[in-house]
């Protein structure tokens, strides 16, 4: 079966603080992990991570995959309270079915 | 751009009662799905369709029914709802391959079964 696990699963920071979200994976037929940010709605995408050590950057935060060691992190710097969110990890697996496997997310809430 | 609508936002339910989520998308997406997302428990699936006449379960499927008679619906229905089936439910889809293979979520229904 496959597993995503997301750590930590809270996080309270001050404006300005760099944090690291982590996400380890156990899946068959890996094909892709996707980081989605969650407020009150609906998730909205982040980022689609298929190949290792290539990282990807949108503004203040990044992201990397390392397929050997099979886990991705999220790097969010200068935080603000815009950022205070549910971070969610899914990994796609190849099949018949686009199948996305999600992690319980990480609450990151960042303070004035 | 409408994307992916859910209907409705909000649902109360009794033990027993049936009820049909709505779920149309309007990007020519092939893959629809339905998670559950419950607290601590990250979203999970339901049902999903490839394509039209198309559809299988997802890791949770049991209390719950799908059709996708067209490319644009894909509705959830709830047979005889029970407690454990209060959840916010997401609709999401995307195209079929490729890197568009990115859910796009509907906003959510909250639905409460008393």
């Amino acid at each position: 079966e496959d597993k995503v696990v997301q750590s930590p699963l809270s996080l309270v920071v001050h404006e300005g603080d760099t944090v690291t979200l982590n996400c380890s994976y156990e899946v068959t037929n890996f094909r892709s992990l996707l980081w989605y940010k969650q407020e009150k709605k609906a998730p909205t995408f982040l980022f689609m991570l298929t190949s290792s050590g290539i990282e990807k950057k949108s503004g203040r935060l990044s992201s990397i995959l390392d397929k050997k060691e099979l886990f991705s992190i999220l790097n969010i710097t200068a935080t603000q309270t815009g950022d205070s969110a549910v971070y969610l990890c899914a990994v796609l697996s190849s099949g018949s079915a686009r199948q996305l496997t999600f992690g319980s997310g990480t609450q990151l809430t960042v303070l004035p | 751009n409408a994307g992916v609508t859910q209907t409705p936002k909000f649902q109360v339910l009794k033990t027993g009662q049936s009820m049909t989520l709505q779920c149309a998308q309007d990007m020519n997406h092939e893959y629809m799905s339905w998670y559950r997302q419950d607290p601590g428990m990250g979203l999970r699936l339901i049902h999903y369709s490839v394509g039209a006449g198309i559809t299988d379960q997802g890791e949770v499927p049991n209390g719950y029914n799908v059709s996708r008679s067209t490319t644009e619906d894909f509705p959830l229905r709830l047979l005889s709802a029970a407690p454990s089936q209060t959840s916010v439910y997401f609709c999401a889809s995307s195209y079929s391959s490729g890197k568009s293979a990115v859910l796009t979520f509907g906003a959510g229904s909250r639905l409460t079964v008393l």
